[in-house]
């Protein structure tokens, strides 16, 4: 699986849209892009996912760079329970296992 | 709907004691399974996955290991802990990969 890089932490003020980066400059054309999330002492919740057009649902929109290198989780008007730790992760397909890194320590701030 | 139970909730249990974590889940049939760690602090750390009764795949050499005995049910045992093995795990499930993950509530445990 292709390696992910994430910046350490971030901070994004309430109401502002919060656009969290990843790096995956060695992702192969079967591999999907997933992000996930995780609230203090809770298990990780599955946020979006894509191949390479751009995605959106009711949490967040996923924006994949044209060459799939790199790509941005944009969470359009944060708060508060938006803080914490978001995971990106690229996944080849019938690949059952997901690696996750250390992510991106979001702290939406009041 | 599918749903995912793992207990307990919190566990202390001392250096030298054997663990046993369970979780199940409900709604689904022949689901992928998977054991996480996460140290405090620390990533998500993936200990076991199975994608079928009687197959287990070990990611992570250690004193644990996972077995499971029903479609729906898999078990994280260890004979002896160590202090190294307090952490957060959690059990996890998919119905296939472009499903993504469903994560259970987790376990703490702390070894003293």
């Amino acid at each position: 699986d292709a390696k992910t890089t994430q910046p350490t932490s971030m901070d994004c003020a309430e109401g502002r849209a919060a656009n969290l980066p990843c790096n995956h400059s060695t992702i192969s054309g079967n591999e999907y892009v997933y992000w996930y999330r995780q609230i203090h002492s809770q298990g990780p919740q599955y946020i979006i996912h894509g191949l390479k057009n751009n995605e959106t649902n009711e949490m967040a929109s996923l924006i994949i760079t044209e060459d799939r290198k790199s790509s941005t989780l944009i969470l359009p008007h944060a708060t508060l329970r938006d803080t914490a730790v978001y995971y990106c992760i690229v996944l080849a397909s019938g690949t059952y296992k997901y690696i996750f890194g250390t992510g991106t320590r979001l702290k939406v701030l009041a | 709907s599918q749903t995912i139970h793992q207990w307990p909730a919190t566990l202390v249990q001392p250096v030298g004691s054997p663990l046993s974590l369970e979780c199940t889940v409900e709604g689904t049939s022949n689901p992928n399974l998977y054991w996480y760690r996460q140290a405090a602090g620390r990533g998500l750390q993936l200990l076991f996955y199975s994608v079928g009764i009687g197959q287990i795949s070990s990611e992570v050499p250690q004193n644990l290991s996972a077995s499971r005995p029903q479609d729906r049910q898999f078990i994280l045992s260890s004979k002896k802990l160590l202090l190294s093995d307090s952490g957060f795990y959690l059990c996890a499930w998919t119905a296939g990969y472009l499903r993504g993950y469903t994560f259970g509530s987790g376990t703490r445990l702390t070894v003293v």
